[in-house]
C-alpha cells in the first residue's frame, strides 16, 4: 500500500528562521506535488516535481525530490508571516498501479510563523 | 487558468435530507474527484470520476453517491444526511493521461453542517 508521511505535522517557527518539512512516500514514484492551504481556504497547487533531483524554488520556499530515498523536501528560508499555512505533499502512484492519478496525500504540516 | 467551481461555500442541511453537492470544471479534464477534509486526518478520497458515467469508489464511499452526466459536471449526493457527514468537501479535477504532468486543481470547497 502507498502510503505518504510528512514531518512535522505542526512547525511553530519564528520569522527570520530556516526549517524543512519532509515528505517520505513508501512506493517507486517519480511525480511529487506540494500544495498550500490557508486556514478556511481550498488547496493551491505550489510546486510539481517531476523526477530525480528535480528542485523548484518559489519565493522564500525551495522543494526538492531524491526518487532513490523516497524523499521530497520543503524548505523554508527566513520565514515570514505570511508562509503560515497548512502545507501537503501528494504523490502520483506508479504507472504500473492502474494509471488513475489518484494521489496519495500526506496528512500536511501545519506551520505558524511568529513574530 | 483551470477552473473549479463548486456550488456552494457554506450550506446548512437537517439530518436525513437529500443533499446535492455540485462541482463543474472548464479546462475539458477527464478526472473528477470528491474529497472531504476533517481536522487531523487530511484530505480523504470519497468518489472519483475518469470519464462521463465513470467512477469509482474511493476510501471512504460509504453514505455518498456520485453522478458524471457531462464532462465538466460532478455531483456529490448525500443519500440521507447524518452529523457525522459535517465536514468540508472539496472538488477536484486532473488531466487523466499519465504523462500530463499537471495537479489535481480544486475548488474553493463547501462547509457543509448537517443540523
Amino acid at each position: 500500500e502507498l502510503k505518504v508521511e510528512q514531518n512535522p505535522l505542526f512547525l511553530s517557527m519564528q520569522e527570520g528562521k530556516n526549517y524543512t518539512i519532509y515528505c517520505n512516500y513508501s512506493t517507486t514514484s517519480d511525480r511529487l506535488y506540494w500544495y498550500r492551504q490557508d486556514p478556511g481556504k481550498s488547496l493551491e497547487s505550489l510546486f510539481v516535481l517531476l523526477s530525480n533531483g528535480a528542485v523548484k524554488q518559489e519565493g522564500r520556499l525551495m522543494a526538492s525530490l531524491d526518487t532513490k530515498a523516497r524523499l521530497s523536501t520543503l524548505h523554508i528560508t527566513a520565514a515570514v508571516h505570511d508562509l503560515s499555512a497548512t502545507y501537503f505533499c501528494a504523490v502520483d502512484p506508479p504507472f504500473e498501479a492502474g494509471n488513475n492519478r489518484k494521489l496519495i496525500w500526506g496528512l500536511g504540516t501545519s506551520l505558524a510563523v511568529n513574530p | 487558468d483551470v477552473k473549479v467551481t463548486q456550488s456552494s461555500r457554506y450550506l446548512v442541511k437537517r439530518t436525513g435530507e437529500k443533499v446535492f453537492l455540485e462541482c463543474v470544471q472548464d479546462m475539458d479534464h477527464e478526472n473528477m474527484f470528491w474529497y472531504r477534509q476533517d481536522p487531523g486526518l487530511g484530505l480523504r478520497l470519497i468518489y472519483f470520476s475518469y470519464d462521463v458515467k465513470m467512477k469509482e469508489k474511493g476510501d471512504i464511499p460509504e453514505g455518498y453517491s456520485v453522478s458524471r452526466e457531462k464532462k465538466e459536471r460532478f455531483s456529490l449526493i448525500l443519500e440521507s444526511a447524518s452529523t457525522n457527514q459535517t465536514s468540508m468537501y472539496l472538488c477536484a479535477s486532473s488531466p487523466r493521461p499519465y504523462f500530463s504532468n499537471q495537479p489535481q486543481h480544486f475548488g474553493d470547497g463547501t462547509r457543509l453542517s448537517i443540523l
